[in-house]
């Protein structure tokens, strides 16, 4: 089974509001990356914080990280319809034979302008 | 620079048929990945290799295989297609050498197995 799970599966927003995504793991991680997806395309990196980290801001994202929870939010403010994509974490994870990095189902996020 | 390349971008294969995914990246990165999306499903790690000459499975590695016999390349195998393997396809690279690095990924080979 995957490792992140993402929720909720779809948001649709008016431009302007903000924009939470959630992302839940089971194992130890060494850190925690958000990715996006355009319709069609590859994906792109937006964050990443590590496992000894509870917060980071990027421009207009926020990623909170709390590993006793295992859980991890993505905040996007003021959003755009440019915004409008599919978004994933990945959680990284030290093996016996290098590092896993696993994705979640992802959340499709519609921003209406 | 490209970046990471996979080649080629689409393709349809008849049931029973073999075929190899190229994946290039110019970035001298150690990691490659291969993935699998489908729909609602996410991306599903296939194999992924830490250098050269070397690979391990991921969570959904039956039915395919892979080489990484020079650092830039990391082929992905499908020896005989099933319609099951009917996907997207993604590769990615990363360093080994910074810790805490994200990855860059291709485009996507859109496969369809008929």
């Amino acid at each position: 089974s995957q490792q992140g799970e993402e929720d909720p599966q779809a948001l649709s927003i008016q431009e302007g509001e903000n924009a939470t995504m959630n992302c839940s793991y089971k194992t130890s991680i060494n850190n925690l990356q958000w990715y996006r997806q355009n319709s069609g395309r590859g994906l792109v990196h937006l964050i990443l914080i590590r496992s000894n980290e509870r917060e980071k801001h990027s421009g207009r994202l926020r990623v909170t990280l709390d590993t006793s929870k295992k859980s991890s939010s993505l905040l996007i403010t003021a959003s755009r319809a440019a915004d409008t994509a599919s978004y994933f974490c990945a959680t990284d994870t030290v093996m016996e034979y290098g590092n896993k990095l696993v994705f979640g189902a992802g959340t499709i996020l519609r921003v209406k302008s | 620079n490209a970046g990471v390349t996979q080649t080629p971008k689409f393709r349809v294969l008849k049931t029973g048929q073999s075929m190899t995914l190229l994946c290039a990246q110019d970035m001298n990165h150690e990691y490659m990945y291969w993935y699998r999306q489908d729909p609602g499903m996410g991306l599903r790690l296939i194999h992924y290799s830490v250098g050269e000459g070397t690979t391990a499975k991921g969570e959904v590695p039956d039915g395919y295989n892979v080489s990484r016999l020079k650092k830039q390349n990391f082929l992905l195998g499908l020896e005989s297609a099933a319609p099951s393997q009917t996907s997207v396809y993604f590769c990615a690279s990363r360093s080994l050498r910074v810790l805490n690095t994200e990855a860059f990924f291709g485009q996507g080979t859109r496969l369809t197995v008929v």
